[in-house]
């Protein structure tokens, strides 16, 4: 079945203690992407990446780090987290054609106090 | 900053009726998507219209867009009590010479659509 995984689906935390969200996906997709969403505000693209050691910032960065080593993988880390990192966190995948849909993995509820 | 801004921001409704849920956003497109996520789950893709197209179907979904007003819109007809959930537009960006930025989509805030039995 295709599909994106993310690991943890729930996560609480305190301040500073590094972290890190799995995703994989199996479709074999170039196109990878992290956001987050909050009330109010709709999913913000937090980084990005075109290829295996390609990744970019999105609309916000601040705060977060990513790798794609692996074409299938795309962590999301959080070196020193803080409260205002409090989100739901979805990462997604899609194929580099013009017209591809994009494919959402389950979400990562993540709490910091 | 937001591409995509929906409009109502909440609508309810009774099963059966028709929901119409309007999306506006600022710059060149190269395609308009319209998303859906159950309360707290991810996302799911319905439908993409392309910038050069102007109606599309599916099943009772029916999209327009206006690329001259900068919008879309999307039909549910005959809206069941399943349909409730929130649905959002996504906008994606026109390709640049290395085709690289036709990955980037950029959602509105979303509606939430409640259909009442």
């Amino acid at each position: 079945e295709a599909q994106v995984t993310q690991n943890p689906r729930y996560l609480i935390t305190v301040t500073g203690k590094k972290l890190t969200v799995t995703c994989s996906q199996n479709m074999n997709h170039e196109y990878m992407s992290w956001y987050r969403q909050d009330p109010g505000l709709g999913l913000r693209q937090i980084y990005y990446s075109m290829n295996v050691e390609v990744t970019d910032k999105g609309d916000v960065p601040e705060g977060y780090k990513v790798s794609r080593k692996e074409k299938r993988n795309f962590p999301l880390i959080l070196e020193s987290p803080s409260p205002n990192q409090t989100s739901l966190y979805f990462c997604a995948s899609r194929g580099l054609a013009e017209y591809n849909e994009q494919f959402f993995g389950p979400g990562t509820r993540l709490t910091v106090l | 900053s937001q591409q995509g801004e929906e409009d109502p921001q909440a609508l309810s409704i009774q099963e059966g009726e028709n929901a119409t849920m309007n999306c506006s956003y600022k710059t060149s497109i190269n395609n308009l998507q319209w998303y859906r996520q159950n309360s707290g789950r991810g996302l799911v893709h319905l439908i993409l219209i392309r910038s050069n197209e102007r109606e599309k179907h599916s099943g009772r979904l029916r999209v327009t867009l206006d690329t001259s007003k900068k919008s879309s819109s999307l039909l549910i007809t005959a809206s069941r009590a399943a349909d409730t959930a929130s649905y959002f537009c996504a906008t994606g960006a026109p390709g640049d010479a290395g085709g690289t930025s036709y990955g980037k989509l950029t959602f509105g805030q979303g509606t939430i659509l409640t259909v009442h039995p």
